[in-house]
């Protein structure tokens, strides 16, 4: 069963506008999220993360929104840029599983110039 | 830089070999983890070993086991190959353990079993 849902498989962005990626999760015990974004070929590489007790964190042009109570973070890329094009996977993790994060589907973005 | 480097890009097997995905990293980092990445799945954890010699069941570690045997190196084994086996494994490693520690990732092996 699928406890982090990224519901969009894709999203298309003109250059310079904001790119919006959104995740769901089910399990109340997550208080750790994660963003991760991965390239053809290549592994994915950790974004920005957020504790469950903010609701925001900010890194550049990267901005990771939480809403504990709809169960729910975005992602906010202002201004996209073609080299943001790739995957970008969600992850959680809750005390009780230690190690174990638990990722999303993924949404392929793709910025056009 | 964190490394983590995997034996192979692509693989193709054969229906019931036995099937060896190793994994090295270059950071004498304490956990490393493999997962297979599906289309409509995402990453799913397989195993993850915190130290040498051991190991954890991630969510879907049937058909498959790992070993440990050096801190740097973690490899996945697929006892009896099937097809439904055939995916994009990633290896990852990390200094430490909780959510506070970055997993770093290989870049994948495309395994294909036919």
């Amino acid at each position: 069963d699928q406890q982090v849902k990224q519901n969009s498989p894709s999203l298309s962005v003109q250059e310079g506008r904001i790119s919006i990626l959104n995740c769901d999760y089910t399990n109340s015990m997550f208080d750790y999220f994660l963003w991760y974004k991965k390239y053809p070929a290549e592994g994915p590489t950790f974004l920005i993360s957020i504790s469950s007790i903010k609701d925001k964190n900010e890194d550049g042009r990267f901005t990771v929104f939480l809403n504990k109570s709809a169960k729910h973070l975005s992602l906010h890329i202002v201004p996209s840029q073609p080299g943001d094009s790739a995957v970008y996977f969600c992850a959680a993790s809750a005390p009780n599983t230690g190690n174990q994060f638990y990722f999303g589907t993924g949404t392929s973005l793709t910025v056009i110039p | 830089d964190v490394k983590v480097t995997q034996s192979s890009r692509y693989l193709v097997k054969r229906t019931g070999e036995k099937v060896f995905l190793e994994c090295v990293q270059d950071m004498d980092h304490e956990n490393m983890f493999w997962y297979r990445q599906d289309p409509g799945l995402g990453l799913r954890l397989i195993y993850f070993s915190y130290d040498v010699k051991m190991k954890e069941k991630g969510d879907i570690p049937e058909g498959y086991s790992v070993s440990r045997e050096k801190k740097e190196r973690f490899s996945l084994i697929l006892e009896s190959a099937s097809t439904n086996q055939t995916s994009m494994y990633l290896c990852a490693s990390s200094l430490g353990g909780g959510p506070d520690y970055e997993q770093y990732f290989g870049p994948g092996t495309r395994l294909t079993v036919t």
